[in-house]
């Protein structure tokens, strides 16, 4: 299994512009979830879907944010437009929602997004 | 879910067992202690997760208390490639993964 995919790896924008971040989850797997990590506030949860529905939308820092699952293996978040402070690694993970807690999730290595 | 609290660092000599302690003194009874690492510039890796008998798997071993308010996370030989941020989280109802800070352990050759 190739795990969870992301991409790209790293994105270098500038201030105003939109950005586009892809994940493709685990095969079989039907909760995903997007998560962003910096320095000052750690691993923040943004939104997480069961079978491509949105269920949690309550960390998405605000309206230029968003989030979308079209099919079970594909899933974009989007922000428009950038602002600098945006820049920190994303990261998608996905998992079984069969037992929700019980099942672990599975993260994607990232996607660093620097906004100048 | 419960909140967990961990030491903040600790050093492991290469070869040794690494113990890595986790308070959750507010645990419910249906929520799962689960516990990830994260090596620098990666994604969180899952290791392992229980909910109240001992876990062990190829990677680590569990260690729950009867009372559920602590566990501890044992990588049986430390190797150089075992050095990341370990977390303890606690896991229930809440369809997420509340990640702290962590605990960041350091293995020394």
């Amino acid at each position: 299994d190739a795990g969870v995919i992301q991409s790209p790896r790293h994105e270098v924008t500038e201030m105003g512009q939109e950005v586009t971040l892809r994940c493709k989850p685990i095969s079989g797997h039907n909760s995903l979830f997007w998560y962003r990590q910096t320095m000052m506030r750690g691993l923040e949860l943004l939104i997480y879907f069961n079978n491509n529905v949105p269920i949690d939308d309550s960390g998405m820092p605000e309206d230029r944010f968003s989030a979308k699952m079209p099919n079970a293996s594909f899933s974009t978040l989007k922000i428009q437009p950038s602002e600098p402070r945006d820049s920190a690694v994303y990261f998608c993970a996905s998992s079984l929602a069969g037992s929700l807690y019980n099942s672990p999730l599975h993260f994607g290595n990232g996607t660093r997004l620097t906004v100048t | 879910d419960a909140k967990t609290t961990q030491p903040t660092s600790m050093d492991c000599a290469e070869g040794r067992a690494a113990n890595l302690p986790c308070n959750h003194s507010t645990i419910s009874g249906n929520e799962y202690v689960y516990w990830y690492r994260q090596i620098h510039s990666q994604g969180p890796q899952y290791i392992i997760h229980g909910l109240k008998n001992n876990e062990t798997n190829e990677m680590a071993s569990l260690i729950i208390t009867e009372d559920r308010k602590s566990s501890t996370l044992i990588l049986p030989h430390a190797t150089l490639r075992d050095t990341a941020v370990y977390y303890c989280i606690s896991r229930g109802e809440a369809n997420n993964l509340f990640f702290g800070t962590g605990t960041r352990l350091t293995v020394i050759p």
